[in-house]
């Protein structure tokens, strides 16, 4: 069974700075998807950013980008110039291609400080 | 594009009444849909997933005569709490699978709101 592992419960930091989110996954596969989501304080999850296991390049959607290691099994995420809109829990997720079950990681909360 | 609503945001309930939450996709088909719970400060839980027109297929451990799951539109599912005992107030996410004329298609997650369950 695929787990997902996020080994930072919490984080901080001052606005305008970056910021590193940690992931790692085990699969024994290696087709599959790996997804960042967000869920600030309305609990809304949004998604973030999306990557393909078979690409090679990695994903970025503005200040958003990953960090994706297929043979480390990680995928860390990196936000540029927080905002304090930033704010919110960000979960890790894996799906197997072809499956349709989403892996959750623990999550990390994350707090932008003006 | 890629658009799910739940409906109500938040319920009050009295214990041993029935609860039904709906979930819609509103500008996609969605075939598969999810449901989640989750607990103060804890990451989605997986209930079940939801298939247009079949049996809804239940994790372990989730009770499905207490939470029955209706898929009964390309654009709909619904989660009833059945007989409702405080132990059931949570967080209730649902989800669908993304069209595939949105980048990542159906291998996407869309998630809607949540719904706020208290069970007195």
């Amino acid at each position: 069974a695929q787990t997902v592992t996020q080994s930072q419960p919490e984080m901080s930091v001052q606005e305008a700075e970056t910021v590193t989110l940690s992931c790692t996954y085990d699969t024994s596969e290696n087709n599959y998807y790996l997804f960042w989501y967000k869920q600030p304080p309305s609990r809304q999850m949004i998604l973030v950013i999306r990557q393909e296991a078979y690409k090679q390049q990695n994903a970025t959607e503005n200040r958003f980008s990953v960090n994706f290691q297929k043979a480390a099994k990680s995928f860390s995420l990196k936000i540029s110039d927080s905002q304090l809109g930033d704010t919110a829990m960000y979960f890790c997720a894996f799906l197997l291609q072809g499956a349709q079950k989403l892996v959750f990681g623990q999550g990390t909360r994350l707090t932008i400080n003006p | 594009g890629a658009v799910v609503s739940q409906h109500p945001s938040r319920v009050i309930c009295k214990s041993g009444t029935s609860v039904k939450i709906e979930c819609r996709s509103l500008d996609f088909q969605a075939t598969t849909m999810f449901w989640y719970r989750q607990f103060p400060k804890q990451s989605l839980m997986l209930m079940a997933t939801s298939n247009e027109g079949s049996k809804a297929t239940y994790e372990q451990g989730v009770e499905k005569d207490k939470f029955l799951i209706n898929h009964a539109s390309l654009t709909l599912s619904t989660l009833t709490v059945t007989s409702a005992h405080p132990e059931d107030s949570s967080f209730y996410i649902c989800s669908a699978r993304g069209p595939l004329v949105l980048a990542g298609g159906t291998d996407t997650q869309y998630f809607g709101p949540g719904t706020r369950l208290t069970v007195l």
